[in-house]
This record gives C-alpha cells, sequence and structure tokens, in this order.
C-alpha cells in the first residue's frame, strides 16, 4: 500500500524556518518525481515544487523560490521541504505528492499545517 | 505562467444529476491535465489524468474530455459522496498550476 506520511509543521514567527518531511513506503520512491503543493485556510489548492527521481532537477512557484528548496533521500524514501524567510502568507496545510508520468500527482499525504504568526 | 480557470465556481445539484464542470487555460496545455476531488479536511483524489484517463479505481460516472485549451470533467449520475470540490490542474508546463476549484453542493 503506498503511504505517504507529512511531519515537521507547526506555530513558526514570520521570518523563521522549518523544514517538511514526508516518509514515503509502498513503492520505489528513488523512481518517483515528486511534488508540495499547500493549501491557505479555506482556499484553493496551490502548486509549490517538484523534484525529479534522483534530485537532480527541482522547480519553484515563484512564490516560494529562493525561500524554499525541495530535496530528497532516496536512501531514507523520504521527500523535503526547506522553508526560509516564511511569511504570514505561507499560512496553509502543505501535502507531499507522488506524480505519474503524466505529471499528475496520484498518491498524497495526509497534510501537515504550518502556521505562520507571531 | 498559465492560468487555468474553472466554471462555475459552485454548482448546487441533486443525486442523480448529471453535472458538469469546464477548464479552461490560458494557452495550449495539449491533454496535460487532470482533475481532483477534495473533501473537506482531506487530501485531494486524482480522478482523471491525461485530459481523459480514468484512474483506477475511479467510478465510471466521473469522465473527462478536451485538449488544447478547453476542457470538461463530467459526472454522469451524481452520488452522494460526489458532493466535494474538485479542481483541475495543468501539468504542461512549470510552473503546473490549479484551477480555482469547483463546490459541488446538495440542491
Amino acid at each position: 500500500e503506498v503511504q505517504l506520511v507529512e511531519s515537521g509543521g507547526g506555530l513558526v514567527q514570520p521570518g523563521g524556518s522549518l523544514r517538511l518531511s514526508c516518509a514515503a513506503s509502498g513503492f520505489t520512491f528513488s523512481g518517483s518525481w515528486m511534488h508540495w503543493v499547500r493549501q491557505a485556510p479555506g482556499k484553493g489548492l496551490v502548486w509549490l515544487s517538484h523534484i525529479n527521481s534522483d534530485g537532480s532537477s527541482t522547480t519553484y512557484a515563484d512564490s516560494v523560490r529562493g525561500r524554499f528548496t525541495i530535496s530528497r533521500d532516496n536512501a531514507k524514501n523520504t521527500l523535503y521541504l526547506q522553508m526560509n524567510s516564511l511569511r504570514a502568507e505561507d499560512t496553509a496545510v502543505y501535502y507531499c505528492g507522488r506524480l505519474n508520468r503524466h505529471n499528475s500527482g496520484d498518491y498524497w499525504g495526509q497534510g501537515t499545517l504550518v502556521t505562520v504568526s507571531s | 505562467d498559465i492560468q487555468m480557470t474553472q466554471s462555475p465556481s459552485s454548482v448546487s445539484a441533486s443525486v442523480g444529476d448529471r453535472v458538469t464542470i469546464t477548464c479552461r487555460a490560458s494557452q495550449d496545455i495539449s491533454r496535460w491535465l487532470a482533475w481532483y476531488q477534495q473533501n473537506p479536511g482531506k487530501a485531494p483524489k486524482l480522478l482523471i489524468y491525461a485530459a481523459s484517463t480514468l484512474q483506477s479505481g475511479v467510478p465510471s460516472r466521473f469522465s473527462g474530455s478536451g485538449s488544447g485549451t478547453d476542457f470538461t470533467l463530467t459526472i454522469g449520475s451524481l452520488q452522494p459522496e460526489d458532493f466535494a470540490t474538485y479542481y483541475c490542474q495543468q501539468g504542461n508546463s512549470f510552473p503546473w498550476t490549479f484551477g480555482q476549484g469547483t463546490k459541488v453542493e446538495i440542491k
């Protein structure tokens, strides 16, 4: 069974940092592209970033480029999102997901809530 | 960036109704289009990818069509578990983008 479990969310002050983790199981993680998507309270889905299977290629939405970094450790079957210079508008539930070869998210984690507030 | 515009933003329907949601891309995305269903407090669920391919395990009352800039998600006969919010997403070019969502509500 495919499982994606996010962790690392919580309350952080504006300007602070947080690292999210996404532990994967039930599939060949090292062969899969992955992505992060977020959803602010009561709002829609926003795509943030993707990483290819070996971590050599990454892309970002304009809203997080230069502040967020996606990475992966294939030996640990874990995806990461390092978030720096956090702002109030980064408050959201953050989802990790596996991408199929049609650039669609076929499996998703349960989400982890990040709250940026003083 | 490619803008994805869904319509309507919300629709009220009854069990058994046929519901159609449209998604328009601001430029040609070929068939790089996915549809998701999301229930409150839950992660999105993939319904359709490559514009018209049904994800494994998704009921056949869901169907997708379109290519280029205009796409449609149809629910053939609405069931109680289908009342949710639906999103389209383009995977043609980075940054990938979602539509704003369509909420299917009980009439």
